[in-house]
């Protein structure tokens, strides 16, 4: 089984800063796909990222990028330039290649402090 | 419609009853998913369709949920003899392409009283 492990409950961050979140996941597949999603308190979860394994190129969408190290199966999402609006959770999440199951980490809760 | 749509979007219900939760996907998604989150904690994978196959009920916590999807249109999940447990929110997902990820809806805050 899959599983994802997002090791920080909490992080905060002041307003144009930058902050990295981490995730980490066990797998034995060596093609995958691996995204990041954004939790406001309006509950709707919004795709922040994604990753396909085969490709080595790390994402990137504007001020949202991702360092990922395949061999030690970690996948950080990095917010370049914090705004207020990018407070809310964020979850790391696995499919495996050809399978529509995504399973999910347990999330970390940004604050970004004006 | 534009996106996944959940109703009701608050529940509340008494310990006992029974509760129908709704999802409308995007139209031509062909798959479904069902999650719920207890408060202030990750996403439990709850039951997935794909099309016309039979759905992966693997998630389910135990006999008091079910769920049925239509082709692929509307879902509903159903929760019978609702438990103080069962409070959370459960949210909906669609997708064409589950690699491309999902689109979720806002969820269904339910609590049993």
């Amino acid at each position: 089984a899959q599983t994802v492990t997002q090791s920080q409950p909490e992080m905060s961050v002041q307003e144009a800063e930058t902050v990295t979140l981490s995730c980490t996941y066990d797998t034995s597949e060596n093609n995958y796909y691996l995204f990041w999603y954004k939790q406001p308190p309006s509950r709707q979860m919004i795709l922040v990222i994604r990753q396909e394994a085969y490709k080595q190129q790390n994402a990137t969408e504007n001020r949202f990028s991702v360092n990922f190290q395949k061999a030690a199966k970690s996948f950080s999402l990095k917010i370049s330039d914090s705004q207020l609006g990018d407070t809310a959770m964020y979850f790391c999440a696995f499919m495996r290649y050809n399978n529509n199951d995504m399973r999910f980490g347990a999330g970390t809760r940004l604050t970004v402090k004006p | 419609g534009a996106g996944v749509s959940q109703s009701p979007s608050n529940k509340v219900t008494e310990k006992g009853k029974d509760v129908e939760l709704r999802c409308d996907p995007i139209s031509g998604h062909t798959a479904l998913y069902w999650y719920r989150q207890r408060l202030g904690q990750g996403l439990e994978f709850l039951i997935y369709f794909q099309g016309n196959s039979a759905p992966d009920k693997s998630g389910l916590p135990s006999d008091r949920f079910s769920a049925e999807r239509t082709g692929e249109s509307v879902s509903t999940l159903t929760i019978q003899r609702t438990q103080q447990e069962d409070s959370a929110v459960y949210l909906c997902a669609s997708s064409f392409q589950g690699s491309r990820g999902y689109t979720f809806g806002s969820g269904t805050r339910l609590t049993v009283v």
